[in-house]
């Protein structure tokens, strides 16, 4: 398995809602990346989880909130979003040694009313 | 601070012409560059990546950059670009983190 597998593909929620967008990759890689991309836009990083201990947190809104249960499983929780939000959110992982060559998922693109 | 730019951010080229894509980096230490490939409705993928050695590196699909130190630079090439390029193609450093500069699109004819 070489995939990081994310779901939901598409979520719609409103700005009271609470909900997770979910990760999970199983080619034993120990570090998980959550990144923000907006239309036209480069990926953004937000958070890095190394050995499942968020090691980075990009100063997001704490209406993001990240979890890493275990080595493969990685969530973004979305609590009280704003319209602004909207956007692709990638998850990502990587090795280590080469704790620098990431491989992505295929994206949740989030759209928040 | 480490940053990545790119200097094109949209190229139009004709099935066979060649492709050259600029990008620059500044970081202050020693970082690790790549390109990034997203091609439309699919996810970011890894074309090729340099970490020490030879700066010439050969990556996937016929793909090629060149790592030139002291022009802080990182150029993407392809002799003969093909209608499948067409994608938006992402430089990316790392130096403590993934840092990714803004993207070109491409755009081939066919």
């Amino acid at each position: 398995d070489t995939e990081v597998t994310q779901t939901p593909k598409h979520l719609v929620m409103g700005m009271t809602n609470k909900k997770s967008l979910k990760c999970e990759q199983h080619m034993g890689h120990r570090a998980m990346y959550w990144y923000k991309q907006k239309a036209k836009k480069p990926p953004e990083l937000m958070f890095v989880y190394s050995y499942e201990k968020l090691s980075i947190n990009e100063s997001v809104p704490s209406r993001f909130s990240p979890e890493c249960p275990n080595s493969s499983l990685l969530n973004l929780h979305l609590h009280a979003l704003q319209p602004e939000d909207s956007a692709l959110y990638l998850c990502a992982s990587s090795p280590p040694p080469r704790a620098n060559v990431l491989t992505f998922g295929a994206g949740s693109r989030l759209t928040v009313l | 601070a480490q940053s990545v730019s790119q200097h094109n951010h949209h190229v139009i080229l004709s099935e066979a012409a060649s492709l050259e894509l600029g990008c620059n980096y500044s970081y202050g230490g020693t970082v690790n560059l790549f390109w990034y490939v997203q091609y439309p409705g699919q996810h970011l993928q890894l074309l090729l990546k340099y970490f020490s050695g030879d700066p010439l590196v050969k990556g996937i699909k016929g793909f090629e950059a060149e790592f030139i130190k002291s022009k802080f630079s990182f150029n993407l090439r392809k002799p003969s670009v093909q209608w499948s390029d067409t994608a938006e193609y992402f430089c990316a450093g790392y130096g403590n983190k993934l840092v990714f500069g803004a993207g070109t699109i491409l755009r081939v004819k066919s």
